[in-house]
């Protein structure tokens, strides 16, 4: 089962900024938070991680709470081709990542 | 997705055959891991190679399924005789090492179908 708990979908206007939740309760202290996006057909696209502290880079922000029970994907300027299933997981070591059903975040125009 | 290469990206078997899908890791990349997504669901881990050792195999069914990683070449994930269950897309992913806080990078995926 997955570890990590997200809403089934989403809307956003495009050009807005797309705050995606995740709740990961039972994160232990080594596991860092990953996020992926998988387009229709296409394999899971990489989009950022963190373990403690607030991440950025070109695609997208992500904000951990404090205690790491929790987390947000931020896409600043959500576009059309943002359109996708976003899976939050939690990843620590040599395991392999569990992803669950994920958030469908669809842009409309 | 460049970087990891997947082949083929679509099989057709017939029940009873086997498959056999091919995955390149990332260049520099020594760690590869197979997935199984079922439609309109999350991707399930099924094993964890790196060269010529299976360092994980805790979601591999426990027949018919095999997966290696040869000193040289692809990682291989071989399907024996085919059920209509196995239809599903397969995705391969590989790291440059198992620490924490590198991410796997998967390929397009290969589509099974079973006829």
């Amino acid at each position: 089962d997955a570890k990590t708990t997200q809403p089934p979908s989403m809307d956003c206007a495009e050009g807005r900024a797309a705050n995606l939740p995740c709740n990961h309760s039972t994160i232990s202290g080594n596991e860092y938070v990953y996020w992926y996006r998988q387009i229709h057909s296409q394999g899971p696209q990489y989009i950022i991680h963190g373990l403690k502290n607030n991440e950025t880079n070109e695609m997208a922000s992500l904000i951990i709470t404090e205690d790491r029970k929790s987390s947000t994907l931020i896409l600043p300027h959500a576009t059309l081709r943002d359109t996708a299933v976003y899976y939050c997981t939690l990843g620590g070591g040599a395991d392999g990542l569990t992803f669950g059903k994920g958030t469908h975040l669809i842009i409309q125009p | 997705n460049a970087g990891v290469m997947q082949n083929p990206r679509h099989l057709v078997r017939r029940r009873g055959q086997e498959a056999r899908l091919r995955c390149s890791p990332m260049k520099g990349h020594s760690h590869v891991y197979w997935y199984r997504q079922l439609p309109e669901e999350g991707l399930k881990f099924m094993v964890y190679l790196q060269k010529e050792n299976i360092i994980d195999e805790s979601g591999m069914p426990k027949e018919r399924f095999s997966a290696e990683f040869p000193k040289e070449g692809p990682s291989i994930l071989r399907i024996q005789q085919v059920v209509r269950g196995d239809s599903a897309a397969y995705f391969c992913a590989s790291s440059p090492s198992a620490y924490s806080n590198q991410p796997q990078h998967f390929g397009d995926g290969t589509r099974l179908s079973i006829l």
